[in-house]
């Protein structure tokens, strides 16, 4: 069964760094998004990203971080200075349309110290 | 803005009893309604969707949800809970337009005794 990979499975940086979080949605996806799960709480949304743009983003969306898909395949989410409350669990996750469930990877464990 | 409340941080049953996990949600339009399973440590696993048609779906491992329109609720069921189905459940809904994000409840813990 189709995967959405994403790595590094688990990063630890200090505060105040850049930190880019990576993601492979499935290939026959049109639609991406990112989430956010603060120690095994609620799943908060992002970002969604659709034909090369932004489609629609959070409050917690702000100047600090974006999304990219370099090269057709990549799903990435850059943080820049990091702050410890960025500390968190982030998941990717991709679709087919709109009727589509989302598959989620596996998610990165983002560690500010 | 769409919405989803999961009125139970935790929902305790003895195996072999049926379980319910309850979902309430707002949105405008047609909704498009999702349960989705968290295991300890690991991502978010898909269960089911409503999306149209009958109100009873199906999805994996045994659980049902039924969608009731009025009462705008989406709750999961399972006529037999396994210790297996503890874990952290999401409700999550979606507007029917395109791009529009899945928003998800708070999560439920279920915790199924032996």
């Amino acid at each position: 069964e189709p995967e959405v990979t994403q790595t590094p499975s688990h990063q630890v940086t200090q505060m105040g760094q850049e930190v880019i979080l990576r993601c492979v949605p499935i290939s026959n996806h049109l639609y991406f998004y990112w989430y956010r799960q603060i120690l095994g709480q609620k799943v908060e949304f992002l970002v969604s990203f659709y034909n090369n743009e932004i489609s629609e983003k959070s409050e917690i969306f702000d100047d600090q971080f974006s999304v990219e898909r370099p090269d057709g395949s990549n799903f990435t989410l850059k943080i820049r200075s990091t702050k410890l409350e960025d500390s968190a669990m982030y998941f990717c996750a991709s679709s087919g349309g709109t009727i589509y469930g989302y598959t989620f990877g596996s998610g990165t464990r983002l560690t500010v110290v | 803005a769409q919405s989803v409340a999961q009125p139970e941080d935790q929902v305790n049953v003895a195996e072999g009893n049926p379980l319910t996990v309850k979902c309430t949600y707002s949105v405008s339009g047609n909704p498009y309604l999702f349960w989705y399973v968290q295991y300890p440590n690991r991502g978010l696993q898909f269960l089911l969707k409503y999306i149209t048609g009958d109100n009873l779906v199906k999805g994996s491992y045994g659980f049902e949800a039924e969608f009731n329109k009025s009462q705008t609720s989406f709750h999961l069921k399972k006529p037999s809970a396994l210790v297996s189905d503890s874990a952290l459940y999401f409700c999550a809904v979606k507007a029917n337009q395109a791009g529009t994000a899945l928003i998800f409840g708070k999560g439920t813990t279920l915790s199924v005794s032996s």
